[in-house]
C-alpha cells in the first residue's frame, strides 16, 4: 500500500469561490485517481491524473470545473471552481500501482454555502 | 455503460454469524475485482482483491469469483461488530485501471 495524504482534510466554502485540493503520496505511483462520494452515495470517478499531460476526465465532468494537475508521480491537485452547494461532496484521491490494486486518500470534505 | 450492482441493505447479521455480500456487474471484459470497507466518516479501505475464477481466503474473508456469471460475493465469517460497516464492490477492466463501483451494502453485525 501507500501512505496518502490529502490537504484540506475539510472546508467550507461560498458560492462562486474555487478550492485546491492536494494529494501527496509517500513513493512513486503509476496512476492517480480523484472521486467523489456525495452524502450517501458510492464513488463516482471524476478523472485519472496523467503524469506529464492533461487528465483523462469522466462522462460528466469537464477540465474548465474540475481542473487537475499532475507535476509529478507523488502528487496532484483537484480543483473544484465556481463552487456551488451541489458540489458539496467528499472528494478522494487514490492511488494505484502496476498490480491494479487501488488505494484512498482520507479525503477532502467540502461544504459549499 | 458499466454498471456495477449491490444490494443495498442494509444486512444485518448476530455476531459470530456469516456475513454473505454480493456483486453483479454487466460488463464481460472486466478483468479484476475488489472489496472495500468504509466506515461512517472514512475513506474505503481495500480489503480482498481477486483476479481468477474460485475462492480466494484471507482471515475471516472469502472472496467468490465467478466470471460466467458475472458474480463476485464477499463472505465474512465470525462476523464481529466491528466489521458493522459500508462494503463497496468494485471492478475494473485491465486497461486504464478504470474502478467502478457498485453502490455499497450497509452491513450491521448485531452483539
Amino acid at each position: 500500500s501507500a501512505v496518502i495524504s490529502q490537504k484540506p482534510s475539510r472546508d467550507i466554502c461560498q458560492r462562486g469561490t474555487s478550492l485546491t485540493i492536494q494529494c501527496q503520496v509517500d513513493s512513486q505511483v503509476t496512476m492517480m485517481f480523484w472521486y467523489r462520494q456525495q452524502p450517501g452515495q458510492s464513488l463516482t470517478l471524476i478523472a485519472t491524473a496523467n503524469q506529464g499531460s492533461e487528465a483523462t476526465y469522466e462522462s460528466g465532468f469537464v477540465i474548465d470545473k474540475f481542473p487537475i494537475s499532475r507535476p509529478n508521480l507523488t502528487f496532484s491537485t483537484l480543483t473544484v471552481s465556481n463552487m456551488s452547494p451541489e458540489d458539496s461532496s467528499i472528494y478522494l484521491c487514490s492511488v494505484g500501482r502496476d498490480s491494479q490494486e487501488q488505494y484512498f486518500g482520507p479525503g477532502t470534505r467540502l461544504t459549499v454555502t | 455503460q458499466k454498471e456495477v450492482e449491490q444490494n443495498s441493505g442494509p444486512l444485518s447479521v448476530p455476531e459470530g454469524a456469516i456475513a454473505s455480500l454480493n456483486c453483479t456487474y454487466s460488463d464481460r471484459g472486466s478483468q479484476s475485482f475488489f472489496w472495500y470497507r468504509q466506515y461512517s466518516g472514512k475513506s474505503p479501505e481495500l480489503i480482498m482483491s481477486i483476479y481468477s475464477n474460485g475462492d480466494k481466503e484471507d482471515g475471516r474473508f472469502t472472496a467468490q469469483l465467478n466470471k460466467a456469471s458475472q458474480y463476485v460475493s464477499l463472505l465474512i465469517r465470525d462476523s464481529q461488530p466491528s466489521d458493522s460497516a459500508t462494503y463497496l464492490c468494485a471492478v475494473s477492466l485491465r486497461s486504464g485501471n478504470q474502478f467502478y463501483f457498485g453502490t455499497g451494502t450497509s452491513l450491521t453485525v448485531i452483539p
